[in-house]
């Protein structure tokens, strides 16, 4: 079974700081990856998809981010960050095979970021 | 909205009673998934739907979980006598297929149960 290894739980950061965020899976095959974010008081929202191709993947809000193969890894990036970035961040996996499957998720990184 | 949709948003039940979640997709949607999330984690799947057909239900938690999709548009979830240990936020999401299979999950508000 796969597994998603987010290492930081909690991170805060000030505006206009640079962000990264960690994530490791565990499957041997091909995957399917994915960041969603939970703003407060809101439902979990797609942030970027990785499927295949360029594994430098551009979403929404100026995120970003790349899958490393090798490293099983699929970081999220922003250059910048804004206050309005405070919320939980999700990263998960399912197995690449061309039909639906449940998404394996992460424990979450919750970010909060200073004015 | 056209977006997922859930009811109710929040049930407080006793321990030891039934309790039934509902799910509305996006309607073109025929891809139906049912997740809980417990605080601190990360949303654990546990069963969907491509239509009205349940394609993987072995990650239901015990066999007081049970979902249905009759008409392979709403879905119902439902947990039988009630643990105080089912206390969790109940998510659906809701996807497409897409011509190369592949799709992202769209997900709804959730429905939040206390168990007392």
């Amino acid at each position: 079974a796969q597994s998603v290894s987010q290492h930081n739980h909690h991170v805060i950061l000030s505006e206009a700081a640079s962000l990264e965020l960690g994530c490791n899976y565990s499957y041997g095959g091909t995957v399917n990856l994915f960041w969603y974010v939970q703003y407060p008081g809101q439902h979990l929202q797609l942030l970027l998809k990785y499927f295949s191709g360029d594994p430098l993947v551009k979403g929404i809000k100026g995120f970003e981010a790349e899958f490393i193969k090798s490293k099983f890894s699929f970081n999220l990036r922003k250059p910048s960050v804004q206050w309005s970035d405070t919320a939980e961040y999700f990263c998960a996996v399912n197995p690449w095979r061309g039909g639906a499957d449940g998404l394996t998720f992460g424990k979450g990184t919750h970010l909060i970021i200073q004015p | 909205d056209t977006g997922v949709s859930q009811d109710p948003r929040h049930k407080i039940t006793k321990r030891g009673q039934n309790v039934t979640f509902r799910c509305d997709p996006i309607s073109e949607h025929n891809r139906l998934y049912w997740y809980r999330q417990t605080l601190g984690q990360g949303p654990e799947f546990l069963t969907y739907f491509q239509n009205e057909a349940q394609l993987e239900k072995s990650r239901l938690l015990s066999d007081r979980f049970s979902a249905e999709r009759p008409k392979g548009s709403f879905s119902t979830l439902e947990i039988q006598r009630t643990e105080q240990g089912d206390s969790a936020m109940y998510l659906c999401a809701s996807s497409e297929v897409g011509t190369s299979g592949l799709y992202e999950q769209y997900f709804g508000p959730g429905t939040r149960l206390t168990v007392t």
